[in-house]
């Protein structure tokens, strides 16, 4: 199981967006993702294996963690960067996705 | 380019029967596990099912175990979902996911939605 805080974290584009994801067992081998999603659209992958930027994911976005705690930090929000954002970790069978937190504009 | 294309969805009664379809392509389909993720309106994002690259395996949520059956045609690049007697919750969009990265990009069709109502 995977639970992510807070459920919604309300700021101001230029701030930082820290984001928590943790898993309920040690995530095999760092297999942790991070996605955004804009309503109406597929899931963009962000993040995988805890820390890799996904090809033309800008370098605000930066992922960390391992273990059971990981962690997705947007620095200076953009106006496109308010969304929802999921983990994933798929190092261990099933896949298992958070429940989501939406960062909105304050 | 990884495209991943989803069909099938549609309005279906309860208890009924669909057929989801994924066309894969921009990858090498046949040495991949794959998956199903569905997203009810409003709610997050579930695993639904996966198989594995030869079809060795098959593993299911336990919410549609014993009704959904999940298959691929590795020649035709195709994975399939077959979805028996459906429930209102069963209605959300419908995505076929490929494995989490390939060549640095996320593999996720566009989804298709399966909408269970009388």
């Amino acid at each position: 199981v995977l639970t992510q805080s807070p459920g919604t974290l309300s700021l101001s584009p230029g701030e930082r967006a820290t984001l928590s994801c943790r898993a309920s067992q040690n995530v095999g081998s760092s297999y942790l993702a991070w996605y955004q999603q804009i309503p109406g659209q597929a899931p963009r992958l962000l993040i995988f294996d805890t820390s890799t930027r996904a090809t033309g994911i800008p370098d605000r976005f930066s992922g960390s963690g391992s273990g059971t705690g990981f962690t997705l930090t947007i620095n200076s929000l953009e106006p496109e960067d308010f969304a929802v954002y999921y983990c994933l970790q798929y190092g261990n069978s099933p896949w298992a996705f958070g429940q989501g937190t939406k960062v909105e504009i304050k | 380019e990884v495209q991943l294309v989803e069909s099938g969805g549609g309005l279906v009664k309860p208890g009924g029967s669909l057929r989801l379809s994924c066309a894969a392509s921009g990858f090498q389909f046949n040495t991949y596990t794959l998956n199903w993720v569905r997203q009810a309106p409003g709610k997050g994002l579930q695993w639904v099912s996966s198989i594995t690259s030869s079809s060795s395996y098959t593993y299911y949520a336990d919410s549609v175990k014993g009704r959904f059956i999940i298959s691929r045609d590795n020649a035709k690049k195709s994975l399939f979902l077959q979805m028996n007697n459906l429930r209102a919750e069963d209605t959300a969009v419908y995505y076929c996911v490929g494995p989490v990265v390939v060549a640095g990009s996320g593999t996720w069709g566009q989804g298709t939605l399966v909408t269970v109502s009388s």
